[in-house]
């Protein structure tokens, strides 16, 4: 089955210190791996996405996050973390189908950044 | 460029009663998606459609839930006789589709409460 895991459900950092959300995948298939963060009801916004090229990819708000296929892991990174930054963030995979794709999320991680 | 548009924002249903949700896609975008999201919890697909044609509802609960996207006007997500358990935030996206760029883009989502 194609899914995607992300094993913390809460991340806490300090402020100014690097800030590292864990994703691993399986997919059948080159993945298609993407990085959404929610903020209190709000809908999910689109931070970052790896189709295919350069393995370290570079998103919104100076996030940026590493396709490493050996370890089927696409980690979301950030140098120096700001409050905020404090929102929940979802892990995904596109799954292709005949005419079109679904995307199927992550359980979402909260991060927690501390002043 | 008008985003994804949902409404209502806040609905509150007595168990029972139906519930409809709206959704209008970006302009240009052909394919909507609804997820629904618990307190707490991730996102769950439920149903994927284009114009006039259900894609994908492998995610909808066999009864009481049912969904469309016609040639004219906004996708609905229907519940008829809603439960207490239905009680969530349900989020619409759409995308180009096919060879798109394929994030998502969301609404704002319709949180549902059922007394």
């Amino acid at each position: 089955a194609q899914s995607v895991a992300q094993p913390e459900d809460q991340v806490n950092v300090a402020e100014g210190n690097p800030l590292t959300v864990k994703c691993t995948y399986s997919v059948s298939g080159n993945p298609y791996l993407f990085w959404y963060v929610q903020y209190p009801n709000r809908g999910l916004q689109f931070l970052l996405k790896y189709i295919t090229g350069d393995n370290l990819v570079k998103g919104s708000y100076g996030f940026e996050a590493e396709f490493n296929k050996s370890q089927t892991s696409f980690h979301l990174k950030k140098p120096s973390a700001l409050v905020s930054d404090s929102a929940l963030y979802f892990c995904a995979v596109r799954v292709l189908y005949t005419g079109g794709f679904k995307t199927i999320f992550g359980a979402g991680t909260r991060l927690f950044v501390k002043a | 460029n008008a985003g994804v548009m949902q409404n209502p924002r806040h609905l509150v249903r007595r168990r029972g009663q139906e519930a409809r949700l709206r959704c209008s896609p970006m302009k240009g975008h052909s394919h909507v998606y609804w997820y629904r999201q618990l307190p707490e919890e991730g996102l769950k697909f439920m149903v994927y459609l284009q114009k006039e044609n259900i894609i994908d509802e492998s995610g909808m609960p066999k009864e009481r839930f049912s969904a469309e996207f016609p040639k004219e006007g906004p996708s609905i997500l229907r519940i008829q006789q809603v439960v207490r358990g239905d009680s969530a935030a349900y989020f619409c996206a759409s995308s180009r589709g096919g060879e798109g760029t394929g994030e998502l883009f969301f609404g704002e989502g319709s949180r549902l409460t059922v007394l």
